[in-house]
This record gives structure tokens, sequence and C-alpha cells, in this order.
């Protein structure tokens, strides 16, 4: 059965530095995968999504995620974090093409 | 346009009561989603509509569970005789069609706290 693995539950990082989220996937066969943000008391929001192709990929407020084969990873990237990213975080596997399975969401703190 | 609503935002019910949390989707989107947000579990799918075939419920936790969709539009979740472990954050999801291709577009949820 598919699963996703999100091994840190909280993670804080100070304003400016970089960010990596950590997302470990189970799936039989090439994997569609996603990043969600949910914000406090806000619904989820898509930042990016990997279908095939090239292994990095771009999303939205400057987030960025590499699919590595080898490592069943798809960890979440940004450069230089901001106070409003603070935020929980979602990695998703599709599950045959209809609902999505979340890993169990990391919690984003940002230190001034 | 406007997006996923969810009715209403929060619910406070007594253990062995029945409860109905409403989605509206977006206008158009033929894929309708029901996720719990619980502490400790995560996102849990529970159910799924497209169109007018027969809805997923593989991911419902019991028969006292139950979902549906009425002319291919507004969708209600049924919890009867609620338990205190049905607290959660149920979520709503829509997508144009089926498949992983077309994002679902998540509500802002609705809070269930059965006391």
């Amino acid at each position: 059965a598919q699963s996703v693995t999100q091994p840190d539950i909280h993670i804080t990082v100070s304003e400016g530095a970089s960010l990596e989220l950590r997302c470990n996937y189970s799936y039989g066969a090439t994997p569609y995968l996603f990043w969600y943000v949910q914000s406090p008391g806000q619904g989820l929001q898509l930042l990016l999504k990997y279908f095939s192709g090239d292994t990095l990929v771009q999303g939205i407020k400057g987030f960025e995620a590499e699919f590595k084969r080898s490592q069943s990873s798809f960890n979440l990237r940004k450069p230089s974090v901001h106070w409003s990213d603070a935020a929980e975080y979602f990695c998703a596997v599709d599950q045959a093409g209809t609902a999505l399975i979340f890993g169990k969401g990391t919690t984003l703190s940002v230190s001034s | 346009g406007a997006g996923v609503s969810q009715s209403p935002s929060n619910k406070v019910t007594e253990k062995g009561k029945d409860v109905e949390l409403r989605c509206d989707p977006i206008s158009g989107h033929t894929a309708l989603y029901w996720y719990r947000q619980s502490l400790g579990q995560g996102l849990e799918f529970l159910i799924y509509f497209q169109g007018n075939s027969a809805p997923d419920k593989s991911g419902l936790p019991s028969d006292r569970f139950s979902a549906e969709r009425t002319g291919g539009s507004v969708s209600t979740l049924t919890i009867q005789r609620t338990q205190q472990e049905d607290s959660a954050v149920y979520l709503c999801a829509s997508s144009t069609t089926s498949g992983s291709l077309n994002e679902q577009f998540f509500g802002p949820g609705t809070r269930l706290t059965v006391l």
C-alpha cells in the first residue's frame, strides 16, 4: 500500500535561512507527488506537484522540490524563508488517480 | 470565483447524536473528496465522488459514516451516533475531474467536537 512519511514533526528556521522539509514515499509505480501548505485557520493550498520529467519542480511562493527515485524522496526546499512561511506542510502521493494519501505533516516555525 | 465552501465552520455535539456536514464545491467541478484531519493521524481520505459514478467509500472508518452528493454538486457527510474519536476537522475538496493531473482545491473545513 502507498504511504508517505514526513520524518520531522516540527522544524524551526531563522528568517532568511534556507529550508528543507523531508518526504519519503512508498509506491509501486511512478508516483504523482504533491506538497501542500496549511496556514493557521486556512484550507490546504497546493505548492507544487510532480508527475514526470524534470526531477526538480518549481512551485509557488519560491518553493521547489526534487524527486529522487533512488531514495524514494520528494523533499521541499526554499532558499530563504520568510516569517509568512510559518505553517504546516504536507507531502502527498496520488492513490491510483483518485484521492491523495498524505503524510502527517511538518510544522514550520520561523524565528526572527 | 468562489472557492470550496463548508458549513458549519464549527460544530459541537454530544456523544451519540447525529451530525451533518455540508460541502459546496467549486462550480463545474465534477470530482469531490472528503478527508478527515485529526491530531496524531494527519489527513485521512474518507470518500470520493466522480460525476454520476458510484462513490469510492474505501476510506470511511465505520458504517456510522456516510455521504451523498445531490445533483452532482453539494455533498453532505453524515456521522451517526457520534463518538469522541470522531472529533476532528473534516475537509472537503473538489477538482475539475478525477485523476491527479487535476489539482484538488480544499475548503476551510468543519471542526467537529464531540463531547
